[in-house]
Formats: structure tokens, C-alpha cells, sequence
């Protein structure tokens, strides 16, 4: 069965910081990676993903994560943080295209002037 | 891009009544749509796998005669929570494949809905 552990329950940076969210994954096989953002009662948006070739990809609003095998991870990374950034994180795996994906308990992230 | 609609957004109800929350995928067909649940501050935890033309799929924990799904098209599917209590209080949320993605860069990435709070006084 897979897993995904978000190891950060809340994180707090200044803006015009660097960011990094942390995510490891259990699963056999190579997964299918997801990071989502969620503003307060609101659904969830796609920031990227990740199911084959290069390692580091790009997503909406300047976000890139790196999936690292060796350490099951997929660290979610911004070069510098912007006040609307403050939202709560989700990294998700999925076993394939098809099935649900399994979602981590979150990370919440503030931004400090 | 792909718009998933839920409706209603939030709702108040007594407790012993029933509530139905409806997903509506607008610009995709989605022969499979999964329900997630959302308490406080806390992740999704999957409920069931709704499937167009067929029976829901529940999740372990999950009572089926509570949360009964519906799926009768391929752009909607319902969820009804029968004879609610405060316990259901919480965040609902769908998602959605558009069927017609099914490899690519497009694999894999389910599209949400806004949420539907549900408050059971």
C-alpha cells in the first residue's frame, strides 16, 4: 500500500525567502507524485506532478519539486515566497493513472513580513 | 482546463435530515470520480470511488447505507448523507479523470472540486 509522510505539520518563512516542504513516499514501485495547494475552505489546486523522465519539474507559481528516489522523496521548493503563498500543502502518490491518490497529512505554511 | 463543480458549497442542516452534496465535472467526462472527506486541519481521507453507471466502491470504515453515492452520468455524480449527525460535520470534497487523458503528461492528475462544508446542528 502506499503512503505519504509530510514530516512538517507547519512551517513559517519570511517573504522573499527560500521554501522547501518535505515529502517521502512509500511505494514498490515508481509512483505517481502530486503536490497540491489549499487556500482556507477552498478545494485543492495542482502546483505539479510527477510520473516519468526528468526528476526536477516545474509547476504553477514559480514551484519546483525534485523526486529522489534513493530517499523516497519529492520535496516541494520555491526560491522565494510571496505572501499569497500561505496555504496549506498536500504531497499525494498515486499507484498508477487510475487509481485514488493517497494524500499526506499537509503542511501549513505562514509568511511573515 | 478541466472545472469540477460541487454543489452546495456549505449547508446547515438538522440532525435526522438527509444532505446532498453534487460534483458536476463541466468541460470533461469523468467515468470514475472519488469523494474525499476533510476533518479540521487535517488531510483527505478517501471515502469512495464513484463509477458511472455502476456501484460506488467503498473505503474500509466507510458506512454505505450513510454515504450513499450515485453516479448516473458521466459528468455527475451525488452524494447523500442520510439521516445526518454532528459527527458528519466536515469537509467534502470530490475529484475527477477526465476519461478521455488517459496517458501523457495528463496521466494521473485528478482535478477537485471547491469543497462542500457540511454543518449538522
Amino acid at each position: 500500500a502506499q503512503s505519504v509522510t509530510q514530516p512538517d505539520i507547519h512551517i513559517t518563512v519570511s517573504e522573499g525567502a527560500s521554501l522547501e516542504l518535505r515529502c517521502n513516499y512509500s511505494y514498490g514501485a515508481t509512483p505517481y507524485l502530486f503536490w497540491y495547494v489549499q487556500s482556507p475552505g477552498q478545494g485543492l489546486q495542482l502546483l505539479l506532478k510527477y510520473f516519468s523522465g526528468d526528476t526536477l519539474v516545474q509547476g504553477i507559481k514559480g514551484f519546483e519539486a525534485e523526486f529522489k528516489r534513493s530517499q523516497s522523496s519529492f520535496n516541494l521548493r520555491k526560491p522565494s515566497v510571496h505572501w499569497s503563498d500561505a496555504a496549506e500543502y498536500f504531497c499525494a502518490v498515486g499507484a498508477n493513472g487510475n487509481t485514488p491518490l493517497v494524500f499526506g497529512k499537509g503542511t501549513r505554511l505562514s509568511v511573515i513580513a | 482546463g478541466a472545472v469540477v463543480s460541487q454543489h452546495p458549497s456549505w449547508v446547515i442542516c438538522k440532525s435526522g435530515t438527509s444532505v446532498k452534496i453534487e460534483c458536476r465535472s463541466l468541460d470533461f467526462q469523468a467515468t470514475t470520480m472519488f469523494w474525499y472527506r476533510q476533518f479540521p486541519k487535517q488531510s483527505l481521507m478517501l471515502m469512495a470511488t464513484s463509477n458511472e453507471g455502476s456501484k460506488a466502491t467503498y473505503e474500509q470504515g466507510v458506512e454505505k447505507d450513510k454515504f450513499l453515492i450515485n453516479h448516473a452520468s458521466l459528468t455527475l455524480s451525488t452524494l447523500t448523507v442520510t439521516s445526518a449527525h454532528p459527527e458528519d460535520s466536515s469537509f467534502y470534497i470530490c475529484s475527477a479523470r477526465d476519461r478521455l487523458r488517459g496517458s501523457g503528461e495528463n496521466t494521473g492528475e485528478l482535478f477537485f472540486g471547491e469543497g462542500s462544508r457540511l454543518t449538522v446542528l
